[in-house]
């Protein structure tokens, strides 16, 4: 079946240091890829999508590209800041029909100032 | 435009007691999810609804989890009896398309 692999956590950087979080997917066919974000006390939060392959999601400087040859969506930001502590989640969408998500294991990342 | 509204935000109930969750998705949006989140893990699917119908209801508990949506617009998840494994935050999502926005959560804690 479908299924997300997060890079493990906790993830703890310095303000303004350059941030990836690995995700791998395993699916048939051509799903929607997603990052969500988590901020304590909250709900989930869409960060960026990509609806096919070589598509690059973006959105407040996190950027992802879906990578069908290496099945990648790895998230990275250039330049953290503190406000950008959470738990991010990759997601893999359904092909087809009504959307229906898949979530990774999820990955707390922690920024200094 | 509003959000998916859930209530309540936090509930402490008894193991054996029963607990009920309430959304309401946003306007215009036909499908409507229930997951669960337990705390460290990413949510996992309990109940998906197109209208006021059942799409997927494979990772429900059935002996202790019912869901509805009358309507085709409000849903009530409830739990009886509670177990301590129950104990999760639980995140209520609606849909028109290929993106799904999710309300702050039930935060429920079984004692």
């Amino acid at each position: 079946g479908n299924s997300v692999t997060q890079m493990e956590g906790p993830v703890t950087l310095s303000e303004e240091a350059f941030l990836t979080i690995n995700c791998t997917y395993t699916a048939t066919g051509y799903p929607s890829l997603f990052w969500y974000v988590q901020y304590p006390g909250e709900g989930l939060q869409l960060l960026l999508k990509a609806t096919k392959a070589d598509d690059k999601g973006s959105n407040k400087g996190f950027e992802a590209t879906y990578r069908k040859e290496t099945t990648s969506f790895h998230l990275e930001k250039g330049s953290v800041q503190v406000s950008d502590s959470a738990v991010y989640f990759c997601a893999l969408g359904s092909v087809g029909g009504a959307q229906k998500l898949v979530f990774g294991q999820g990955t707390r990342l922690t920024i200094n100032p | 435009e509003a959000g998916v509204a859930q209530s309540p935000r936090y509930k402490i109930i008894e193991k054996r007691q029963s607990v009920a969750f309430w959304c309401n998705p946003i306007s215009g949006h036909a499908t409507l999810y229930w997951y669960q989140q337990i705390l460290g893990q990413g949510p996992k699917l309990l109940i998906q609804f197109q209208n006021n119908g059942v799409v997927d209801d494979s990772q429900l508990p059935k002996d202790r989890f019912s869901a509805e949506r009358l309507k085709g617009v409000d849903s009530t998840l409830k739990i009886q009896p509670a177990k301590l494994e129950d104990s999760a935050v639980y995140l209520c999502a609606s849909s028109r398309g290929n993106t799904i926005y999710f309300g702050e959560g039930s935060w429920l804690t079984v004692v």
